[in-house]
């Protein structure tokens, strides 16, 4: 079946600027998470969304950052006035909560550049 | 944010050789996973533990949960040049249901 896509797949700003990046998870999973991921870094955790309870915003780096998933399917993720420290790579993934234990399945990303 | 220490940062290897790389933290983790990420892709699933001692393999990857469970460690057989790319574990604990702690990454480069 379909993978977890995410659009754009570049995304060229300039500083100031609000973007937002879009995910579709697997269908029928009800996780979906945002990570990011700095050039030659690992993945940093953003937010997790489950169901319909309340996102775990823990991993948001400022208040310009937001998400949201509506209806329990595509989520878009916010940056208001982008800033250069913006740039990265901003994976989503999608897990099936009830199955095995936290196997995310991840989209290939969004370059987000921030001139 | 927390991550893990993965060791080597990066490795060049010929084609046929095995790889050995491991990943440690100062934290246990009840469930493990090991992901591979190709350039421009986001990062795919290759193995998932799930019990301390627990050892599996999925072709000619095999993966072991360290019985202390703070470590885990990847091997790769007879590389091939596809088993480029960054190989990065994740370790997972119950109660923090919404995140992966990711590991740093190791680079592997295949030579022919």
């Amino acid at each position: 079946g379909a993978g977890v896509s995410q659009s754009p797949s570049n995304k060229v700003t300039e500083k100031g600027k609000d973007v937002e990046l879009r995910c579709d998870p697997i269908s029928g999973h009800t996780a979906l998470y945002w990570y990011r991921q700095s050039l030659g870094q690992g993945l940093e955790f953003l937010i997790y969304f489950q169901g319909n309870s309340a996102p775990d915003k823990s991993g948001l780096p400022s208040d310009r950052f937001s998400a949201e998933r509506t209806g329990g399917s595509v989520s878009t993720l916010t940056i208001q006035r982008t800033q250069q420290e913006d740039s990265a790579v901003y994976l989503c993934a999608s897990s099936f909560v009830g199955g095995l234990a936290n196997e995310q399945f991840f989209g290939p990303g969004t370059r987000l550049t921030v001139l | 944010g927390q991550q893990l220490n993965q060791s080597p940062q990066s490795m060049f290897i010929q084609e046929g050789e095995d790889v050995s790389m491991n990943c440690t933290s100062s934290s246990i983790f009840n469930t493990w996973l090991w992901y591979k990420q190709d350039p421009g892709e986001g990062p795919v699933l290759l193995i998932a533990l799930y019990k301390a001692g627990e050892l599996t393999s999925n072709g000619r990857l095999t993966a072991q949960f360290g019985i202390t469970r703070k470590d885990s460690f990847l091997n790769i057989s007879a590389s091939i040049p596809s088993d480029v790319g960054i190989y990065f574990c994740a370790g997972w604990n119950t109660g923090t249901a919404s995140k992966l702690t990711f590991g740093t990454g190791t680079r592997l480069q295949v030579t022919l």
